[in-house]
């Protein structure tokens, strides 16, 4: 049983491109979250989606945008990046209305921007 | 403003020494708590976690308690083996609403030497 994936694993971008994050949640899941994990910090959480609608969003701006497909995979979008949008983002799948113990967490996709 | 709070950016312990974890909070809706770890080019792992309404959880090696009163927990590992060298992090959530999205600290990391 395939856990939570993403890809790709590393990504450089230089400033004021758009990015897009793929992430695959683990069998049986139909929740996915993603989250901010700058340098020093802990993650941050930028939006959960279910159904293919967003449930939730953190204080992040509108450059941050997601889908989720019927599939259950999801993507997040960053438009306009900024130097600050270098991070690990972390994708993390669930499901709905368990706790958040149930969430398990992909390896991230470390993006650079320069 | 930080409502989950690691003041200890790093511990180093010794093998079969006991390792004490440090976290505070400040949100008083805050009802769950977690404790993950997280290894290099990983994503964070689930741990342990306890609810407000208890003040000790104990799995195996790990401990959690809870001082709500005064707004802080911990995470014992006794005894520590050098396989629990990781970032720990520390998590709280409000479940009002249903929300079970977690904040987490900026992360501990511990190191246990042989």
């Amino acid at each position: 049983d395939a856990g939570v994936t993403q890809s790709p694993t590393h990504l450089i971008k230089t400033r004021g491109q758009q990015v897009t994050l793929r992430c695959s949640p683990k069998s049986g899941h139909d929740t996915v979250s993603w989250y901010q994990q700058a340098l020093g910090q802990g993650p941050q959480f930028i939006f959960q989606y279910y159904e293919e609608e967003e449930r939730q969003r953190g204080n992040f701006p509108d450059r941050f945008s997601g889908h989720q497909f019927p599939n259950y995979s999801s993507e997040l979008n960053v438009n306009a990046l900024l130097l600050g949008d270098s991070a690990l983002y972390l994708c993390a799948s669930s499901l709905v209305g368990r706790g958040p113990e149930t969430q398990y967490f992909g390896p991230g996709t470390r993006l650079l921007v320069l | 403003d930080q409502q989950v709070k690691q003041n200890s950016p790093s511990l180093s312990v010794q093998e079969g020494r006991i390792s004490i974890l440090n976290c505070d909070y400040t949100n008083s809706m805050f009802d769950y708590f977690l404790w993950y770890k997280k290894y290099p080019a990983e994503g964070p792992t689930f741990l342990i976690s306890i609810s407000s309404i208890k003040d000790k959880n104990e799995d195996g090696r790990f401990t959690v308690f809870l001082n709500k009163s005064a707004k802080h927990l911990s995470l014992h590992i006794v005894p520590s083996q050098p396989g629990d060298s990781a970032v720990y992090f520390c998590a709280a959530s409000a479940s009002s609403g249903g929300s079970y999205i977690p904040t987490f600290g900026r992360g501990t990391s511990l190191i246990v030497h042989p």
